[in-house]
């Protein structure tokens, strides 16, 4: 079973649907982020926490919110969804104290419509 | 804030040839430099680090080295391999949080 694992995999919406991306890890990791991934524009940071109640917003945070429900799990809401957030989204944990790596989930492809 | 230049964009190698891919970043308190691996359909996964207090690493094949004057870090990888084929991204920063991912790198390893 993958450690990071996100749901679904793949999701087509509509232009101002609201929409939740799931994240659970089985690491037993504190860290939890939410990444974007477009083409030819690498990876950005969306929101990140650090804890339960530790919650950070990213580079790109407009128009997202999350929710650490547990230490394990993180989710990424978009209130109302917008064309150009259609990309590739990934969750990942790393280990509080030392850093640095990541460990990513396999990601989610988003359309919107 | 940081920012993280990669290039090429896209390289194509014969097998058992090497693969230099090259990164530069523009923060000078950044001190830690990940190369991540993306096979096709999976999230990236850490493949060689670097701290700025070392100069170059080595891991088999692959190899990082840094260059902390000039501000630019490479990834070098021999005796390519088909299953070596994938997007390699580098990134810059002060923590795990302050990661700046370059736009990446198409490695082709044709057999």
């Amino acid at each position: 079973d993958a450690d990071v694992t996100q749901t679904p995999r793949n999701r087509i919406t509509k232009t101002g649907k609201r929409i939740m991306l799931e994240c659970s890890q089985t690491k037993g990791h504190d860290r939890m982020y939410w990444y974007r991934q477009d083409p030819g524009l690498g990876l950005r940071l969306i929101y990140y926490s650090f804890d339960v109640k530790d919650i950070n917003k990213g580079e790109i945070s407009d128009g997202y919110s999350v929710s650490r429900q547990a230490q394990a799990k993180f989710s990424l809401s978009l209130e109302s969804a917008i064309p150009n957030q259609t990309a590739l989204y990934f969750c990942a944990t790393s280990e509080s104290g030392t850093i640095e790596k990541l460990f990513f989930g396999s990601g989610t492809q988003l359309s919107v419509l | 804030g940081e920012n993280v230049e990669q290039h090429p964009s896209t390289l194509s190698v014969q097998e058992g040839d090497s693969a230099v891919i090259k990164c530069t970043y523009s923060d000078s308190a950044s001190n830690y430099f990940p190369w991540y691996k993306q096979e096709l359909g999976k999230g990236p996964q850490l493949i060689i680090d670097i701290r700025s207090n070392v100069g170059e690493k080595k891991d088999q094949r692959i190899a990082v080295t840094l260059n902390k004057t000039a501000k630019h870090f490479s990834l070098h990888i021999t005796e390519t391999q088909p299953e070596d084929s994938a997007v390699y991204f580098c990134a810059g920063g002060a923590g795990s949080y302050q990661l700046t991912f370059g736009k990446g790198t198409k490695l082709s390893v044709i057999p």
